[in-house]
This record gives structure tokens, sequence and C-alpha cells, in this order.
């Protein structure tokens, strides 16, 4: 079974950048990886969505390497409103494979 | 527009009871899935759909059966419930999958106990 591994846990200080990785080896040639933020107690909200090369939106940015058995999602100048759980996701024909999530602290 | 909601918010069971969960939206999403959500273990795909009579199993299908008789309702039922099953049920939809990971949008959960 494919697995999808995080880091459990990062710390990070107001106002700087923060990078989390995922570690997909087995990623399918159709598959995609897409980034998302939880909060306690509630559902997680879509931040970025990628399947190759570099993609950047309002929020943040996700490198993937040629290989594509990684993922990175980086969070430009982090707020304590940042600090959240963020799980990656591979997704493709059938399969939807979550990561078990980066608990992100972000400290003032 | 309320998104996706879940009812009911939380349920204590005892072993062997039975109930259904209720997950419903109102983006006229084709889409829609179950997941289960347990410490250390990140969510787990249980059922999903892919349009209104449709369902499909997940990696976590066992000891659960589901239902999507109208396009913005995916019910997910327990027939007779476990301590292993004591867990934080999200639901979520999106459009067309596609093969790709389109944006989910998720429900505020349901948290289930089972004694």
């Amino acid at each position: 079974l494919a697995k999808t591994t995080q880091p459990i846990s990062m710390d990070s200080y107001e106002g700087q950048e923060v990078n989390i990785t995922c570690s997909h080896n087995n990623i399918a040639t159709n598959d995609y990886i897409t980034w998302y933020q939880q909060f306690p107690s509630q559902g997680p909200r879509f931040i970025i969505q990628g399947y190759k090369t570099k993609v950047t939106n309002e929020v943040a940015s996700l490198f993937i390497p040629a290989d594509r058995k990684s993922s990175t999602l980086s969070l430009p100048r982090v707020s304590l409103s940042d600090t959240a759980v963020y799980y990656c996701l591979v997704s493709g024909t059938y399969k939807y494979i979550f990561g078990t999530g980066t608990r992100l602290k972000v400290l003032a | 527009n309320a998104g996706v909601t879940q009812t009911p918010k939380f349920r204590v069971l005892k072993t062997g009871q039975s109930m259904t969960l209720l997950c419903a939206q109102d983006m006229n999403h084709e889409y829609m899935y179950w997941y289960r959500q347990d410490p250390g273990m990140g969510l787990r795909l249980i059922h999903y759909s892919v349009g209104e009579g449709t369902t499909a199993k997940g990696e976590v299908p066992d000891g659960y059966n589901v239902s999507r008789l109208k396009k913005q309702n995916f019910l997910l039922g327990l027939e007779s419930a476990a301590p292993s099953q004591t867990s934080v049920y999200f639901c979520a939809s999106s459009n067309t999958d596609r093969e790709r990971g389109y944006e989910q949008y998720f429900g505020p959960g349901t948290r289930l106990t089972v004694t």
C-alpha cells in the first residue's frame, strides 16, 4: 500500500519561511499532490495543488522535483494564525492517500 | 451557501448499536467522500461516490456501508458499532475528479465514541 510520510512536527517564528516536505515514493504517473491545512475541531481546508515543478498561489508555493517522489509546501512569512496541522494528499485513479500530518507551531 | 454539513456533531454508541451519519452539500458536486481521522494516522478514506447512485470502497471500508440516493446527500452507516470505530468522521465533496485531487471541501466532522 502506498505510503505518504511527513515530519510529525515543526516549530517556527513569526515572519520566517516554513518548508514542509512530504515523501511519496510510490506516486503514480497520473497522481496529483494537494496540501491541506487543519485547525482543531475543523475539517481540512485546501491550500494548494500541483503535478510537477512549481506552483504558487496567494498563500503558498508547492515545489515538486522531477522524480515527483516528494513535494515541499512553502509558507512565506508565517504568522501565529498559521499554527495548524498540514497534510499532503496524493490522489489519482480511485486513490486518495493522506499523509499523517505535520503539526506546525508558530512562535512569537 | 452552507457548503458541506454533517449530522450529528457528536454521538456516543454502545458496542453493537447502529447509526447513520448524514452528509449534505449544496455546491452541486459530483464526488463525495467519507474519511475517518485517528490520532497519528491522518485521514483515511472509508468510501466515496462519483455520482448519484454510485459508491466505491476506499482504504478502510470494513464495518461501514454508504448510500448516495440523492446527489446532495451521502450517508455513512455503521450496522454494529465496535470500539475500534471510535474516531472523528469527515465528509467531503468535490467537483469532477478525473484522476486528480481536485479541491475537496470538508465538513466540520462528527465525533463518534463507541463504548
